[in-house]
């Protein structure tokens, strides 16, 4: 069946690198993304990756994607104190109309 | 261009009543999905609406329902509610065809709490 897997909670000191990671099951999924959510709010695209590309680089953010082991991460460079947010993997189901969700990454970032 | 709003931002039930929410999808968009989101579980698919017509439903009992109205705007029904139900509803438009990302724009949610 369809499942998206991540750890719960990441903690870094601010400067530092984060990486969260993420793994899927749907081989068939087009596109993977990683939205953000901040407290009292929806959640907001972070960034996607195209399922023929292992890596995509925007700014402080990059996503590497190994679809030979389903697997997808996220790196945040230089982490600041406002990158402190839920991070969600994702994966998108065209067949079946639907974007799959993991259960989001509590990152806490220490100043 | 407006956002996606959803109505209510806070509401507070209590057992075996029942509870309507709405969303208001962005400007074009055709394609509305639910999702609940609760601690741990993270958000889980409820139901998408497109052009009026359910494409898909996720693993929920029949107390949840939905539709789907001409202008795009989706509401969405519990019945007979459980503590179990309290959670952040939340809604996400996209186009729903052609060639597109598969973004989803979400509202702030709905917060249901079940007294």
């Amino acid at each position: 069946g369809e499942d998206v897997e991540q750890s719960l909670f990441l903690s870094v000191r601010e400067g530092d690198s984060s990486v969260i990671n993420c793994t899927y099951t749907d081989s068939s999924s087009t596109y993977l993304y990683w939205y953000k959510q901040e407290p009292g709010a929806g959640l907001q695209l972070l960034t996607y990756i195209f399922s023929n590309m292992d890596m995509k680089q925007d700014q402080r953010l990059t996503v590497l994607l190994n679809k030979k082991d389903k697997h997808l991460s996220l790196r945040i460079a230089d982490t600041q104190t406002g990158d402190s947010a839920i991070y969600f993997c994702a994966e998108w189901d065209t067949g079946g109309f639907k974007t799959i969700f993991g259960a989001g990454t509590r990152l806490f970032v220490k100043a | 261009k407006a956002g996606v709003t959803q109505t209510p931002r806070y509401l507070i039930k209590t057992r075996g009543q029942q509870v309507t929410l709405s969303c208001s999808p962005i400007s074009g968009h055709r394609s509305v999905s639910w999702y609940q989101q609760t601690p741990g579980q993270g958000l889980q698919f409820l139901f998408e609406y497109f052009s009026e017509t359910q494409r898909n439903k996720g693993n929920f009992p029949g107390r949840f329902s939905g539709r789907q109205f001409s202008n795009s705007r989706s509401e969405m029904n519990v019945s007979t509610l459980e503590l179990g139900d309290s959670a952040l509803y939340l809604c996400a438009s996209t186009k729903g065809q052609g060639a597109n990302t598969g973004e989803l724009f979400f509202g702030e949610g709905s917060r249901l709490t079940v007294l």
